[in-house]
């Protein structure tokens, strides 16, 4: 069975920072894109970052260019976000997805973004 | 960025009774291979996502055939033929050819 796991969500201010992991089970981790979706309080999804098989390719939506950095460790079967100089706007709950078609998702992890 | 639209926004609907979605895409998500990149999820009230149809009509592992996808160039239909106390929540269309991948705004199915 497919499992994905956040981590790492929490309470933080304007300006900061917050690292967020995604543990991978049930799966071939290294056969697939990993990718970060986001949803704000009340609001729709939200397509933020994604990351190639072998971490040589990643995409990120332009909100989040220079600020997030997606990355993975293979042999750990995990996905991470780096989320730097955080804004309101950024408060959300993160989820992570399999594969290109986001066929499987976590249960999510809340990121709070406020003084 | 390719704009996903779904109607209606708001769906109440009886139990027994058949629900339709439609979605538009501002760019085909045709790709080159021939696949239509289209995919419809459901979430449930404090849950996340789950996808349920895949590349317009194929149904996920566990998804009740009573859930059909179905469309071609930039529209797309999902219906539901009876709908069931547990499929309330909100259904999401997205594509995953151009990137960023986008998501519909979702449409709310409720009970009347």
């Amino acid at each position: 069975e497919v499992q994905l796991v956040e981590s790492g969500g929490g309470l933080v201010q304007p300006g900061g920072s917050l690292r967020l992991s995604c543990a991978a089970s049930g799966f071939t981790f290294t056969g697939f894109w990993m990718s970060w979706v986001r949803q704000a309080p009340g609001k729709g999804l939200e397509w933020v970052a994604n990351i190639k098989e072998d971490g040589s390719h990643k995409n990120y939506v332009d909100s989040v260019k220079g600020r997030f950095t997606i990355s993975r460790d293979n042999a750990k079967n995990s996905v991470y976000l780096q989320m730097n100089s955080l804004r309101g706007e950024d408060t959300a709950v993160y989820y992570c997805a399999k594969g290109a078609g986001f066929d499987s998702w976590g249960q999510g992890t809340l990121v709070t973004v406020s003084s | 960025e390719v704009v996903m639209t779904q109607s209606p926004l708001s769906l109440p609907v009886t139990l027994g009774q058949e629900a339709s979605i439609s979605c538009r895409c501002s760019q085909s998500p045709v790709y080159s291979d021939g696949n239509t990149y289209l995919h419809w999820f459901h979430q449930r009230p404090g849950q996340s996502p789950r996808r349920l149809i895949y590349k317009v009509s194929n149904r996920d592992s566990g998804v009740p055939d009573r859930f059909s996808g179905s469309g071609s160039g930039t529209d797309f239909t999902l219906k539901i033929s009876r709908v069931e106390a547990e499929d309330v929540g909100i259904y999401y269309c997205m594509q995953t050819i151009h990137w960023p991948g986008t998501f519909g705004q979702g449409t709310k199915v409720e009970i009347k």
